[in-house]
């Protein structure tokens, strides 16, 4: 089944230590996107791609950056986690702007 | 800007009782409209969508129809099961340049047996 991937699905990470998040998409979609939701809140989104093209929220902390090497993947990367980035981390894709999106299954992040 | 407003939570329902949880909008130009359902520990999976006016999405029992009169999108279930528990997200896009979701706070469902 055609389907969003990510890993791992939890993750423990120190306080300051860098920690990169994966998604993968088997959809040929050409849009993806990164969300942050804490508990009991709706997703934030923090930025997406649109092909190679990269739009990042006003408010997405400097901390947060992401990579696309492909169609197919997409990483978050946090350069220095703080204990208030614990969150979940949302991914998902869309074949065009606008349109319904599909999300992966998440990755827990623990910061300790 | 759009908004998306829904019923508060949480909810809790005994199995087979009838489910609505209500969702208005405000958006420029013609939305469409989404029901995400989260379940514990998940992502989020699309439920059901419409794009247009009068459209009725349907899915696994589940329906909401898009009232652009009353900026509605209310989502029922005529008689709910205990797998139902989940936290529910109305959302809206704009289309077009607008690439954004944006969702209600959710609401969450308890089904008891």
């Amino acid at each position: 089944d055609a389907m969003v991937i990510q890993n791992p699905r939890y993750q423990v990470t120190q306080f300051g230590k860098p920690v990169t998040l994966s998604c993968s998409q088997t959809l040929n979609h050409n849009v993806m996107y990164w969300y942050q939701q804490k508990s009991s809140q709706a997703p934030k989104l923090l930025f997406h791609y649109y092909d190679k093209d990269f739009n990042n929220e006003a408010d997405t902390p400097d901390n947060f950056q992401s990579r696309r090497p492909n169609t197919s993947f997409c990483f978050l990367d946090i350069r220095s986690p703080g204990l208030g980035d614990a969150a979940m981390y949302l991914c998902a894709t869309s074949s065009l702007m606008g349109y319904e999106q599909y999300f992966g299954p998440g990755t827990r992040l623990t910061v300790t | 800007g759009d908004s998306v407003t829904q019923m508060e939570g949480p909810v809790t329902l005994s199995e087979e009782a009838f489910l609505t949880i209500n969702c208005t909008y405000t958006a420029t130009g013609y939305p469409s409209l989404f029901w995400y359902v989260q379940y514990p520990g998940e992502g989020l999976q699309l439920l059901l969508k419409a794009t247009k006016a009068d459209d009725k999405g349907s899915n696994k029992g589940f329906e909401a129809t898009y009232r652009k009169e009353t900026t509605s999108f209310h989502l029922e279930k005529g008689s709910v099961q205990v797998s139902d528990s989940a936290v529910y997200f109305c959302a809206l896009s704009s289309g077009g340049s607008n690439y954004k979701l944006t969702f209600g706070k959710g609401t969450l469902l308890t089904v008891n047996p």
